[in-house]
């Protein structure tokens, strides 16, 4: 069966440009995550949806950092106003929430390059 | 705040010797603990998943342990491969959020 899928894979962006990342999780899965993974580091949490609902959005970075699952399945991640800093790979998970191992699935990640 | 540490940072190691990557965590209370593999470029592979109440899984060539108590595991690998090199990441699982570790980077010289 399909994993979770993410696209762009590669988005290169100038500085002050708005972008959207785009997650499609596993079928079914009622939970979706995103996390940011800078150069060297581990992914960190950013935001983390159950169905439709915003649960956590602790780990959004600035304002200009804005995530959405309307109908409770794809997700979109936005960047507004791109900076430099924004450059790395944003990963996307989802978890079935069933059973008793609770696991995440994890996309390929999107490389976002801000020049 | 949770914190996950993975020592060391980097290694290189001939083919076919054992090798242990270990994880340390700050807080003990977690859900599970879980290790993953990244190849450059690429997203995250799971190797192995702990739940809190186990003490160790096994997948092949792999094993990891878990102490929970001691805010420790480690990563074992047998025989080791060229196609073993890759980045490791060890992560714990608690309300909702994982936190990984910042990964051991693994060489493996043929």
């Amino acid at each position: 069966g399909a994993g979770v899928s993410q696209s762009p894979r590669y988005k290169v962006a100038k500085r002050g440009q708005d972008v959207a990342l785009r997650c499609d999780p596993i079928s079914g899965h009622v939970s979706l995550f995103w996390y940011q993974q800078a150069l060297g580091q581990g992914p960190e949490f950013l935001t983390y949806f159950q169905n439709e609902a915003q649960l956590d959005k602790s780990g959004l970075p600035s304002d200009r950092f804005f995530a959405e699952r309307p109908e409770g399945s794809v997700s979109t991640l936005k960047i507004q106003r791109t900076q430099q800093e924004d450059s790395a790979v944003y990963l996307c998970a989802s978890r079935l929430d069933r059973g008793i191992i609770n696991e995440q699935f994890f996309g390929p990640g999107t490389r976002l390059t801000v020049l | 705040k949770q914190e996950v540490t993975q020592i060391p940072a980097a290694l290189s190691v001939p083919e076919g010797e054992n090798l242990v990557l270990n994880c340390s965590f700050t807080d003990s209370a977690i859900y599970n603990l879980q290790w993953f593999r990244q190849d450059p470029g690429k997203g995250l592979t799971s190797l192995l998943l702990i739940q809190s109440s186990q003490r160790e899984q096994t997948s092949g060539r792999l094993n990891a342990s878990l102490d929970k108590s001691s805010g420790r595991s480690t990563l074992y690998i047998a025989a080791s491969q060229p196609g073993d090199s890759a980045t490791y990441l060890c992560a714990v699982n608690r309300d909702d959020k994982i936190i990984f570790g910042k990964g051991t980077r693994l060489h493996i010289l043929p």
